[in-house]
């Protein structure tokens, strides 16, 4: 079993829909990255979140600790919003990240 | 949001030949560096963990000899891809540290550097 999962791992959605990308850990974790990157792109660090929710513009970020679970959100869907989108977790002593496979978003216009 | 630069954004270079890829924080001091690949529809893959002043820490099956890393300042580290061959032709992305306290560290990604080896 990997440590990070993510669901699904590809998600096809029309322009104006309500987005939800899953991640689950089997890690004990202080903290939890959601990342996006474009094709061919760099990444884009979206949240870091340790608990609670997170909002920024139309992306909404949560995470349940001892479910070990988080859910990244996108409301009102866009095509630009197309991408991957990948879960990371920052694990040992220099806190290098585990990512999960990513979940790739094609907002269809 | 603290900004992670990397040059060159793209390079191709002929097998046999060196190639640097510079990652810099712009307006934070990063004790410590990562350089991570990723070959097409993959996920990214630590390479390294580089630390100011001190030797990088290479994850297993990565080549230190091939991949040298230099950490010289606590704003730079370079990643030198030597005796480049056409199967290291992939997209290097590094990301900093940010030792802003807390409970946790933040990490910047820098915007990545395509490398082709013909």
């Amino acid at each position: 079993k990997n440590e990070v999962e993510q669901s699904p791992q590809n998600l096809t959605a029309q322009e104006g829909e309500f987005i939800t990308i899953n991640c689950s850990y089997s890690v004990g974790i202080s903290a939890l990255h959601w990342l996006q990157q474009h094709p061919g792109g760099g990444i884009v660090s979206l949240f870091m979140l340790s608990s609670g929710k997170k909002k920024h513009g139309r992306l909404i970020a949560t995470i349940n600790i001892q479910e070990k679970h988080s859910s990244l959100h996108i409301t009102a869907s866009h095509p630009r919003d197309s991408a991957v989108y990948i879960c990371a977790l920052p694990g040992g002593a220099t806190n290098k990240l585990i990512f999960g496979t990513g979940t790739l978003l094609a907002v269809q216009p | 949001g603290a900004v992670v630069s990397q040059h060159p954004s793209r390079v191709i270079c002929k097998s046999g030949t060196s190639v640097k890829i510079e990652c810099r924080s712009l307006d934070f001091q990063a004790t410590t560096m990562f350089w991570y690949r990723q070959f097409p529809k993959q996920s990214l893959m630590l390479m390294a963990t580089s630390n100011e002043g001190s030797k990088a820490t290479y994850e297993q099956g990565v080549e230190k000899d091939k991949f040298l890393i230099n950490h010289a300042s606590l704003t730079l580290s370079t990643l030198t891809v030597t005796s480049a061959h056409p199967e290291d032709s992939s997209f290097y992305i590094c990301s900093a540290r940010d030792p802003g306290g807390g409970q946790f560290y933040e990490q910047y990604f820098g915007p990545g550097t395509r490398l082709t080896v013909t």
